[in-house]
């Protein structure tokens, strides 16, 4: 069935290191695929998206490129920032239907 | 500016009650979704509508009732048949077509006193 593999977190990092959360997903035909974050006690937020094979979605610094060789939409940063700091989740909608499919989400913690 | 509107932010529910969240958009969007959230777990989706008046069960619909009489409103009941309701509910919604993204409320956390 479809799904969604994130690393599991916490993820700690020294500001401004680099940043990657692995992302891969399982699914039927070509899926448009999504970061969301989500800072503590809100909603999630759209990050960044990517609709076929190549694209590369970027926004805040971040990036991600749909890989569709090997099903994987990883986040990249080059430099993360304490502000950062939040919960991250790849997700993917696709394969008929409008819903999302969720990673578990993956934290991540920026110290000075 | 267009966005989703969750109210109330905190819910307190005795045992044996149903309580209702509360979800509006002024996105014009015609799909709506809840989800729940459980801490360190992703989200799992309660019910959605794709359309005024009809509504489909998501992966854990027991124990929880929707209506879609208006395009803007998505309330959620959480009946007292929901055995284990504390968590931290939230609301989307989206346009039609699957690269359409879906956009999220604040959330609602609801706690059992």
């Amino acid at each position: 069935g479809n799904s969604v593999t994130q690393m599991e977190g916490p993820v700690t990092l020294s500001e401004e290191a680099f940043l990657t959360i692995n992302c891969t997903y399982t699914a039927t035909g070509y899926p448009s695929l999504f970061w969301y974050v989500q800072y503590p006690g809100e909603g999630l937020q759209l990050l960044l998206k990517a609709t076929k094979a190549d694209d590369k979605g970027s926004n805040k610094g971040f990036e991600a490129t749909y890989r569709k060789e090997t099903t994987s939409f990883h986040l990249e940063k080059g430099s993360v920032q304490v502000s950062d700091s939040a919960v991250y989740f790849c997700a993917f909608r696709g394969g008929g239907g409008n819903k999302l499919t969720f990673g578990t989400g993956t934290q991540l913690k920026v110290e000075l | 500016d267009g966005g989703i509107t969750q109210s109330p932010k905190y819910l307190f529910r005795k045992e044996g009650q149903n309580v209702t969240l509360s979800c509006e958009q002024n996105l014009n969007h015609d799909a709506m979704y809840w989800y729940r959230q459980d801490p360190g777990q992703g989200l799992r989706l309660i019910y959605y509508s794709q359309i005024v008046n009809d509504f489909q069960k998501g992966d854990i619909a027991e124990g929880y009732s929707v209506s879609r009489e208006k395009k803007e409103s998505f309330p959620l009941t959480v009946t007292s048949a929901q055995k284990n309701p504390t968590a931290f509910y939230l609301c989307a919604s989206s346009g039609t077509g699957e690269w359409q993204p879906q956009h999220f409320g604040d959330g609602t956390r609801l706690s059992i006193l």
